[in-house]
């Protein structure tokens, strides 16, 4: 099945600086590739994805890239603010259903 | 804003307990999951149901066992706990399940078992 690594475990930066957060995955089949956002005491949710037919992909702040040679994608957060502080999960799915293998996760401090 | 409840939001008890999560989402979506985050924030997939039916099930303990009502109902019952079964539970659900969606997430139960 897809194995998912995320590369980071803890990332730490100066506010207004970037960060970012990289994963690989196993499965060539592999054609969505989500991000998720947990902050402290709270439930994940969806922050930016991206799709196999395309290499990058940008929202305000937030750029996820993908390279399917390597089978590598990053989250590029630029201008970072300190509710930006938070555990970011990448994820990835194979196969016919909605199944999405997640990532360890990367804790995220943005620091005033 | 919630649109995916879960009670309760803890529960503390002991080996070999029966204990039952609720999970409903007033989405209107067709698909929900049940993942199990672990002390590490390790996230897995555990079960997920379209419309009612079982459409994934992973390698997961018999002594889980999912049930749903209807569509918007899907809750999760441990026959006897075990220490491992520690952790926070997570449902979730998605307009209809096929790949690629978005997925929105409950705010968890916290199962601490003693």
């Amino acid at each position: 099945g897809e194995k998912v690594e995320q590369h980071e475990s803890t990332l730490s930066v100066r506010e207004g600086d970037s960060a970012v957060i990289n994963c690989t995955y196993t499965d060539t089949a592999s054609s969505y590739f989500p991000w998720y956002k947990q902050e402290a005491g709270k439930s994940l949710h969806f922050v930016i994805d991206i799709r196999s037919n395309v290499d990058r992909k940008q929202s305000q702040r937030l750029t996820v890239l993908l390279d399917k040679k390597a089978k590598r994608f990053s989250l590029h957060i630029t201008a970072t603010q300190p509710e930006d502080s938070a555990i970011y999960f990448c994820a990835a799915i194979s196969g016919s259903f909605n199944k999405l293998t997640f990532g360890a996760g990367t804790r995220l401090a943005v620091c005033p | 804003e919630t649109a995916v409840f879960q009670t309760p939001n803890y529960h503390v008890t002991q080996v070999g307990n029966e204990v039952s999560f609720n999970c409903k989402q007033t989405l209107g979506h067709d698909t929900m999951y049940w993942y199990k985050q672990d002390s590490k924030k390790l996230l897995k997939i555990m079960f997920s149901y379209n419309n009612k039916q079982l459409i994934v099930n992973e390698t997961v303990p018999r002594r889980f066992s999912p049930q749903s009502s209807d569509k918007a109902h899907l809750n999760l019952r441990i026959k006897s706990v075990e220490p491992e079964d520690s952790a926070v539970y997570l449902c979730a659900s998605s307009l209809t399940g096929v790949r690629d969606e978005r997925l929105f997430f409950g705010h968890g139960t916290k199962l601490s078992v003693l």
